[in-house]
C-alpha cells in the first residue's frame, strides 16, 4: 500500500511552459485534492474531486486544469508556467468529502517542489 | 471571514522538555479539528482530529485539546524528541463549506 504518490519530486520550468503534475492513490479514496504551499501561508486549495468524472475549483484554481478519469490518479495540469506559480504542491485524499458524517483522515502526498523562472 | 491562526510562528525547546502549541480560529459553523504534523519536505501527517464534541485527544506524546466555546485549541507534546523538530499545521473544517481551512502552522526545533 503505497498511499499517495506524487511525481516528479522536483521541476524547473520556464515561463510559458506546460507541464502535469501526477498524483495517484492505492486506498480507493473518492475525495482527491491539490494543495498549494507558499512560505508564510496556510495550504491554499487549488482543484478537488469528489469521484472520478467530477471535479470543482478550489481557492486558487487560476492557472491550473485538473481531470479525474480514474478513482486512483488525479493529475494536476500547468496550462502556461507563471513565476507565481512557484511552490510546493501537494496532492491529498480521503475516503469521503464533506463534513456530515465523522471526519475522514486526509492523506498527503510528498510534495512536489516547483520552480518557475 | 472563516481564519486559523497559530502561535508562536516559531519555538526552540531543548529535547525532554514539554511544549505547547496555540490555535484560534474564527471557523463558523464549526465541524472539526485536526493537527497534522509537517517535516521539512515531506507532506502533512495528520496527528489528532476532534469534532464538535471532543475537548481532548491524544496520540502518544501528543494531546490536543479543544475549547469550541473560545474556539481554541491547543497541542501539548510531551518530552520533546528531536524527532519532533517539524511544523506543526492547525486546520479547521467549516460545516457549511466543508473546505479545510490551513494555519500557517508553528515551526518547532527540538536541540539536544
Amino acid at each position: 500500500n503505497a498511499g499517495v504518490t506524487q511525481t516528479p519530486k522536483f521541476q524547473v520550468l520556464k515561463t510559458g511552459q506546460s507541464m502535469t503534475l501526477q498524483c495517484a492513490q492505492d486506498m480507493n479514496h473518492e475525495y482527491m485534492s491539490w494543495y498549494r504551499q507558499d512560505p508564510g501561508m496556510g495550504l491554499r486549495l487549488i482543484h478537488y474531486s469528489v469521484g472520478a468524472g467530477i471535479t470543482d475549483q478550489g481557492e486558487v484554481p487560476n492557472g491550473y486544469n485538473v481531470s479525474r478519469s480514474t478513482t486512483e490518479d488525479f493529475p494536476l495540469r500547468l496550462l502556461s508556467a507563471a513565476p507565481s506559480q512557484t511552490s510546493v504542491y501537494f496532492c491529498a485524499s480521503s475516503y469521503v468529502y464533506g463534513s456530515q458524517g465523522p471526519p475522514y483522515e486526509q492523506y498527503f502526498g510528498p510534495g512536489t517542489r516547483l520552480t518557475v523562472t | 471571514k472563516n481564519q486559523v491562526e497559530q502561535s508562536p510562528q516559531s519555538l526552540i525547546i531543548l529535547e525532554g522538555k514539554n511544549c505547547t502549541l496555540q490555535c484560534n480560529y474564527t471557523v463558523s459553523p464549526f465541524s472539526n479539528l485536526r493537527w497534522y504534523k509537517q517535516d521539512t519536505g515531506r507532506g502533512p501527517v495528520s496527528l489528532t482530529i476532534m469534532t464538535f464534541s471532543e475537548n481532548t485527544k491524544s496520540n502518544g506524546r501528543y494531546t490536543a485539546t479543544l475549547d469550541a466555546d473560545t474556539k481554541q485549541s491547543s497541542l501539548h507534546i510531551t518530552a520533546s524528541q528531536l524527532s519532533d523538530s517539524a511544523s506543526y499545521i492547525c486546520v479547521v473544517s467549516a460545516r457549511n463549506t466543508d473546505k479545510l481551512i490551513f494555519g500557517t502552522g508553528t515551526r518547532l526545533q527540538v536541540f539536544p
